[in-house]
């Protein structure tokens, strides 16, 4: 069974300042990880994905996450948050099975809101 | 972005009635999904399909049905809407995945639908 902690319902930053949006997860194999962000009445959309390659992973908008298998963590950092970047964050596992296939089910966690001030 | 679009944007009905969602994708993809966004839930699983015909359900599937009958298409219907059930919905596509990968899903804008 998979599932997925956000560890802050909310965070606020002041612009220019760092970002850490944090996340757990429990995965029975090997997990599929993702970070999508959501702006105000918008769909998703995706800022980056882990699928056992690199354990730092860059995606867009200056937004990197690092995989820690032993802590089973998945935190997203951003050095220098923009007004911009205000938004639901939204961290996503899915499993692929033993038998190394996937329908591609997704587990979301419950989301951050991230409050961006001037 | 990828070519998914949803029909209606917004809805409202009544309880007790009928209500379809559409989904279509332009990207000829094999696998589609829908979820629905509650606060505090984030994205859950309503129902999903791999391929024409194919689908099964996700962990809320009480109360709606799906059905694909071409590739591009992917109905969502509530046979009788429910307050419980206003809610914003989401589609969402994906390729086929290779094994040991999981390929990326693409979500379409959503549709909030209010049942009154």
């Amino acid at each position: 069974a998979q599932s997925v902690t956000q560890l802050d319902s909310h965070v606020s930053v002041s612009e220019g300042t760092p970002v850490l949006l944090r996340c757990n997860y429990s995965s029975s194999y090997s997990p599929s990880l993702f970070w999508y962000v959501q702006h105000p009445n918008k769909g998703l959309q995706l800022l980056l994905k882990y699928t056992s390659a690199a354990t730092l992973v860059k995606g867009i908008n200056g937004f990197e996450a690092e995989f820690k298998k032993s802590e089973t963590s998945f935190h997203l950092t951003k050095p220098s948050a923009h007004m911009s970047d205000a938004a639901e964050y939204f961290c996503v596992v899915s499993d692929v099975n033993a038998g190394g296939t996937s329908y591609g089910k997704l587990t979301f966690g419950q989301g951050t809101i991230l409050t961006v001030h001037p | 972005d990828a070519g998914i679009t949803q029909s209606p944007r917004h809805k409202v009905t009544e309880t007790g009635t009928p209500v379809t969602l559409r989904c279509h994708q332009t990207e000829n993809h094999r696998y589609m999904y829908w979820y629905r966004q509650d606060p505090g839930h984030g994205l859950r699983l309503i129902h999903y399909s791999y391929g024409v015909k194919d689908t099964d359900k996700g962990e809320v599937s009480d109360g709606y049905s799906v059905s694909r009958s071409k590739t591009e298409d992917f109905l969502l219907t509530l046979e009788s809407a429910t307050s419980s059930q206003t809610s914003v919905y989401f589609c969402a596509i994906s390729d086929i995945p290779l094994a040991g990968v999981v390929d990326t899903q693409y979500f379409g804008p959503g549709t909030r639908l209010t049942v009154l």
